[in-house]
């Protein structure tokens, strides 16, 4: 893997399901992974900062985990509703100012 | 202020017009960072200031492009000579410490989306 790479590109659940979505980098030269959450006319807003391998990170109803050897990283929505709807971004940090971003995976949680 | 600030929102231009677009990013925030976002792609790196200095610029895509913060907070970046292949959102990000370096969150503005006639 040469790039960031995030799938899938986008996806629709009903309210109540969980989900999940995966990033997958460059496994060489690693200094963290962060995960985005990006809502229409906003900002990106940080989830998650990720620097060990094996970390897990949760908030609420969202986790995620990481695996450097391998290099990618999952994210996990339980139970999602209508506000979830964002599309979420991963970032690799290849250095102490370097990210490589992924296209981002577009989540709609119908109601 | 309370978060990072881009204006303007929305800036239509006429190929071959000058645009500036700037980023008021959060108080104190050292690190500065614009991106560039074509549409169905990810956030691609242009530049990064440390304070005044802009320590990487090898993501500008020529040199029409050009970046400057000159007190260490807010950051204007122009494009001269607008082309249709610039337009795209283009999002400033802020962090708090380059000491922290990757491990510290990046704050972001709301973007300003190009669009070049």
């Amino acid at each position: 893997i040469l790039n960031v790479e995030q799938s899938p590109q986008s996806l629709h659940v009903q309210e109540g399901d969980s989900t999940n979505f995966t990033c997958s980098f460059p496994s060489s030269n690693f200094y963290a992974l962060h995960w985005y959450r990006w809502e229409t006319a906003k900002s990106p807003e940080a989830l998650f900062v990720m620097t060990l391998n094996g970390d897990e990170k949760k908030k609420g109803r969202i986790s995620a985990t990481l695996n450097t050897k391998e290099g990618y990283s999952y994210l996990y929505i339980k139970g999602s509703q209508p506000e979830d709807s964002a599309t979420y971004l991963c970032a690799k940090a290849s250095g102490t100012y370097k990210y490589i971003f992924g296209t981002g995976t577009r989540l709609k949680v119908l109601a | 202020g309370a978060g990072v600030s881009q204006s303007p929102r929305y800036k239509v231009a006429k190929r071959g017009q000058d645009v500036a677009l700037r980023c008021d990013p959060i108080s104190g925030h050292v690190s500065l960072f614009w991106y560039q976002q074509a549409l169905g792609q990810g956030p691609e790196f242009l530049t990064y200031f440390q304070n005044e200095a802009q320590l990487d610029k090898s993501g500008l895509p020529s040199d029409r492009f050009f970046a400057e913060r000159p007190e260490g907070s807010v950051s204007t970046l122009k494009i001269q000579r607008t082309q249709q292949e610039d337009s795209a959102v283009y999002l400033c990000a802020s962090s708090s410490s380059p000491e922290r370096g990757a491990t510290g969150e990046l704050f972001f503005g709301e973007g300003s989306r190009l669009t070049v006639l």
